[in-house]
C-alpha cells in the first residue's frame, strides 16, 4: 500500500523564520518519486521538486532544501528566511511505479508579517 | 515544462444540470490523463484515469454513470458531471502523462447551486 503523511495541518511563522514541512512516505516499491508541490489559493498545483528513489542527495534551490531520508522514509522541505509570498498549502506525494499519485494531506503554511 | 490547459476556471450550475470540463495538454500528447477532485481544505483524491481510445478506469467510490470520461484525442480529456447536486462542487484538478512526467492543469472550481 501506499500512503504519504503529512502530519503537520496548519503551520504559523513569523516572516523571516525558517520552517520545515514534514512527509514521510509508505511503500513497498523500490523506484519511486517523492514530489513536493505548492498550492496558492488560486488553486494551480505549482511544482516545487521531484526526487527518486535512488538519489537521496539533499538539494537546495534558493530559500528552499529538501531533506530525503529513505532509511526513516521521510522527504522533509525547509524554507529558509520565510516570506509572506511562502503562505500557501504544501503538498508532498508519491509516484509510483503503476504511474499513480499519492498525496499528503497538505500543510497549509501562513507566514505572518 | 509542458503545459495542460483545463476549461472553464470556474463554472456555476444549478443542480440537476450537466456540465462539462476540459483537459488539453497544449505541446505534447498525452496517451494517459487523470482526473482529481479536491474538497475544501482536502488533499487531491484520484477519480479516474483515461486513456486515449478506451474507457476509464474509476477508482473505487467513484460513480462512472455520474463523471463520464472521454479520451476521443491524444491531446483532450473531457469530464461530464452528469445531473450535479450541491455535494459535487469541488476543485476538478487533471493531470496530463508524457513518458515518466505527469503536468498538471490549473484546476476547474464547480459550484452546484
Amino acid at each position: 500500500a501506499q500512503k504519504v503523511t503529512q502530519a503537520q495541518t496548519e503551520i504559523s511563522v513569523v516572516e523571516k523564520e525558517d520552517v520545515t514541512l514534514d512527509c514521510v512516505y509508505e511503500t513497498r516499491d523500490t523506484t519511486y518519486y517523492l514530489f513536493w508541490y505548492k498550492q496558492p489559493p488560486s488553486g494551480e498545483l505549482v511544482f516545487l521538486i521531484r526526487r527518486n528513489s535512488f538519489d537521496e542527495q539533499n538539494e537546495i534551490s534558493g530559500r528552499y532544501s529538501w531533506n530525503f531520508q529513505k532509511s526513516t522514509s521521510s522527504f522533509n522541505f525547509t524554507i529558509t528566511a520565510s516570506q509572506v509570498v511562502d503562505s500557501a498549502v504544501y503538498f508532498c506525494a508519491l509516484l509510483n511505479t503503476g504511474n499513480q499519485f499519492y498525496f499528503g494531506t497538505g500543510t497549509s503554511l501562513t507566514v505572518i508579517p | 515544462g509542458a503545459v495542460v490547459s483545463q476549461h472553464p476556471s470556474r463554472v456555476i450550475c444549478k443542480s440537476g444540470t450537466s456540465v462539462k470540463i476540459e483537459c488539453r495538454s497544449l505541446d505534447f500528447q498525452a496517451t494517459t490523463m487523470f482526473w482529481y477532485r479536491q474538497f475544501p481544505k482536502q488533499s487531491l483524491m484520484l477519480m479516474a484515469t483515461s486513456n486515449e481510445g478506451s474507457k476509464a478506469t474509476y477508482e473505487q467510490g467513484v460513480e462512472k454513470d455520474k463523471f463520464l470520461i472521454n479520451h476521443a484525442s491524444l491531446t483532450l480529456s473531457t469530464l461530464t458531471v452528469t445531473s450535479a447536486h450541491p455535494e459535487d462542487s469541488s476543485f476538478y484538478i487533471c493531470s496530463a502523462r508524457q513518458g515518466n512526467e505527469q503536468y498538471f492543469g490549473p484546476g476547474t472550481r464547480l459550484t452546484v447551486t
